[in-house]
């Protein structure tokens, strides 16, 4: 059972445009939210993230947003540009003790490509 | 600062046999985790370490798995009899401890059981 989804496997953009990835999760008990973009042949590296007591993280051209009522959260990117095509992960982890304060439950990725 | 570093990068074996994986974490990371990506899935949780606590291993897959923190520092997973579904890649991260801590990834081990 998946309990962090992102329903779109890739997405294609145009440089410059805005970039929105989606993440769909179902267990209430996560609080903290992540995203990580992968290079090929890398680790994934963290790119922000947010908490639930905050509805909207910015961190230059990076947004997350997040939707506790819709258990959704986005990313988005603008403009995109090319050093972005990566596959990006979202992240939850949840609760202040124990193992979802430290365990992060992944998306299976959206594989995204910004086309010059 | 380096990284975290994973050896090797690649691992071909033969269905049965023994595999050992390395991570070296951060230096004064205190907590490891491993995590394993299967082709077309996402990163899922193996075992983490904090300190000298006992491990949470509840993610192991089953007992042909187990994994080692030597000093607190380098961690080794182990798999034995390797079979045709643990194909993947293995990933180690760390993080300082408590909670909501970023956790950075090593490169990962391909391992690749024919």
């Amino acid at each position: 059972d998946q309990q962090v989804k992102q329903n779109s496997p890739s997405l294609s953009v145009q440089e410059g445009r805005i970039s929105i990835l989606n993440c769909d999760y179902t267990n209430s008990m996560f609080d903290y939210f992540l995203w990580y973009k992968k290079y090929p042949a890398e680790g994934p590296t963290f790119l922000i993230s947010i908490s639930s007591i905050k509805d909207k993280n910015e961190d230059g051209r990076f947004t997350v947003f997040l939707n506790k009522s819709a258990k959704h959260l986005s990313l988005h990117i603008v403009p995109s540009q090319p050093g972005d095509s990566a596959v990006y992960f979202c992240a939850a982890s949840g609760g202040h003790s124990g193992a979802g304060s430290y365990q992060l439950t992944f998306g299976k990725g959206t594989k995204l490509s910004v086309i010059p | 600062g380096a990284g975290v570093s994973q050896s090797p990068s690649n691992k071909v074996t033969e269905k049965g046999k023994d595999v050992e994986l390395r991570c070296d974490p951060i230096s004064g990371h205190t907590a490891l985790y491993w995590y394993r990506q299967s082709l077309g899935q996402g990163l899922e949780f193996l075992i983490y370490f904090q300190g000298n606590s006992a491990p949470d291993k509840s993610g192991l897959p089953s007992d042909r798995f187990s994994a080692e923190r030597t000093g607190g520092s380098v961690s080794t997973l182990t798999i034995q009899r390797t079979q045709q579904e643990d194909s993947a890649v293995y990933l180690c991260a760390s993080s300082l401890a408590g909670v909501y801590n970023e956790q950075f990834f090593g490169p990962g081990t391909r391992l690749t059981v024919l």
